[in-house]
């Protein structure tokens, strides 16, 4: 079965302070894993995928397959980036069955 | 961006009444839907998965006669909670992907807040 850890459920951080926001996975197959984002009275939408590469909003994350984690990285926190991050995992095969973390609230202080 | 509206975004009802949350893809085809459902302090669990034109295959726990879905187009999904019940109150998300493969990320709607008396 797939499962998706974020061990915090608030991560408060002073502005222009690093941000890492955890997340580990256990799934058997190749799993392609996602960061989504919610800002406040927002919907849920993408942030990134690890498949990509790319950095939004300055935020990156690597899959280390190893450590079996997806920790999503920003070098300096905004007040802008405070919002619900959820950490995803879709199993591959065709059957886009996503499981979601239980969620981390970044708060960033002024 | 691809849009997903749900609607309604809330909705309060009497015990026993069913209730119908809609979920469209306004600027693509859906091929694939999902509906989630968002228990308090904890994750989106998904409920259904939901492919135009055939029959939604339902997650583990779920109950179908509980919970219909509809998937009559490319651009229309419909969740309905039938004989709704105050443990049915909760948060419920649904969204939509064009690909089937899972090549494609989800596109989310603003989801429905459902409130049963």
């Amino acid at each position: 079965a797939q499962r998706v850890t974020q061990p915090e459920k608030l991560l408060s951080v002073f502005k222009g302070a690093p941000v890492e926001l955890k997340c580990n996975y256990s799934y058997s197959g190749s799993p392609e894993l996602f960061w989504y984002v919610q800002y406040s009275r927002q919907r849920l939408q993408l942030l990134l995928r690890h498949i990509s590469r790319e950095s939004i909003k300055g935020f990156t994350a690597d899959l280390n397959k190893g450590e079996t984690s997806f920790h999503l990285k920003k070098p300096f926190a905004q007040e802008e980036d405070s919002a619900m991050y959820y950490c995803a995992l879709i199993n591959s095969g065709g059957y886009q069955k996503v499981t979601f973390g239980t969620g981390t609230k970044l708060q960033v202080i002024p | 961006g691809a849009v997903v509206s749900q609607h309604p975004s809330r909705v309060i009802c009497k015990s026993g009444t069913s209730v119908k949350i809609e979920c469209r893809s306004l600027d693509f085809q859906a091929t694939t839907m999902f509906w989630y459902r968002q228990f308090p302090k904890k994750s989106l669990m998904l409920m259904a998965t939901s492919n135009e034109g055939s029959k939604a295959t339902y997650e583990q726990g779920v109950e179908k006669d509980k919970f219909l879905i509809n998937h009559a187009s490319l651009t229309l999904s419909t969740l309905t909670v039938t004989s709704a019940h105050p443990e049915d109150s909760s948060f419920y998300i649904c969204s939509a992907t064009p690909d089937s493969q899972g090549n494609q990320p989800q596109h989310f709607g603003d989801g429905t807040r459902l409130s049963i008396l």
